[in-house]
């Protein structure tokens, strides 16, 4: 099993529809959480960043932490033509002083005008 | 204006060269990564540096080489040695060493073969 799971879609939406990207993993013990969005050509730029199980939201987005299932989720509430990027779930734990990073394949997603 | 700055964005490799990839910051982070994207698949990290003149091998560090002389400077080279070097690169700081910061990204070098 794969540590983390990320549906790479492409997936397709109107403009104004509310996106849910997910990732599950297998690692009890990542902690940290992250969602990048990656523009074609850019590098990832960090979207949200969460620790707890539960919700944050910051503008459109809420990302969503579920421990006990080890589930996430990133939505996009009213989404535009500029959302259009593949988004990348990231988890991270420290362990023996070290950091360990593990990326999703990212989800490509497209807002239609 | 803070951020990471890599270059080039475009570089061509002839066969039998090494090639050198510039990653500078001026965040005042610690640490910094050399990432390896390609199509379809995660980020796969090449190598790491958490302090000055220390680094550490990451998953694919065969035909790589790095050198952190300077906090603001991780400069990675592709050998000769990297037999499918065609990649998007990504440079990456983050302040401290531990998972409770999270990492911040440049804007890639594209490497490709002549």
């Amino acid at each position: 099993q794969k540590e983390v799971e990320q549906d790479p879609g492409p997936l397709s939406v109107p403009e104004g529809a509310i996106v849910s990207l997910n990732c599950t993993y297998s690692n009890s013990a990542f902690q940290y959480f992250m969602w990048y969005r990656q523009y074609s050509r850019k590098g990832p730029e960090l979207l949200m960043y969460t620790y707890s199980s539960g919700n944050k939201e910051d503008g459109r987005f809420t990302a969503q932490v579920d421990k006990s299932s080890k589930y996430i989720s990133l939505f996009i509430r009213d989404s535009q033509p500029s959302d259009s990027a593949t988004y990348l779930c990231v988890m991270s734990t420290t362990q023996g002083g070290s950091e360990k990073l593990v990326f999703g394949k990212g989800t490509k997603l497209t807002v239609n005008p | 204006d803070g951020g990471i700055t890599q270059s080039p964005k475009y570089l061509f490799r002839k066969e039998g060269q090494n090639v050198t990839l510039s990653c500078e910051q001026n965040l005042n982070h610690d640490a910094m990564y050399w990432y390896r994207q390609d199509p379809g698949q995660g980020l796969r990290l090449i190598y790491y540096s958490q302090i000055v003149n220390d680094f550490q091998k990451g998953d694919i560090a065969e035909g790589y080489s790095v050198s952190r002389e300077k906090k603001e400077s991780f400069p990675l080279t592709v050998t000769s040695a990297q037999k499918n070097p065609t990649a998007f690169y990504l440079c990456a700081s983050k302040k401290g060493t531990g998972g409770n910061q999270p990492q911040h990204f440049g804007d890639g070098t594209r490497l490709s073969i002549l």
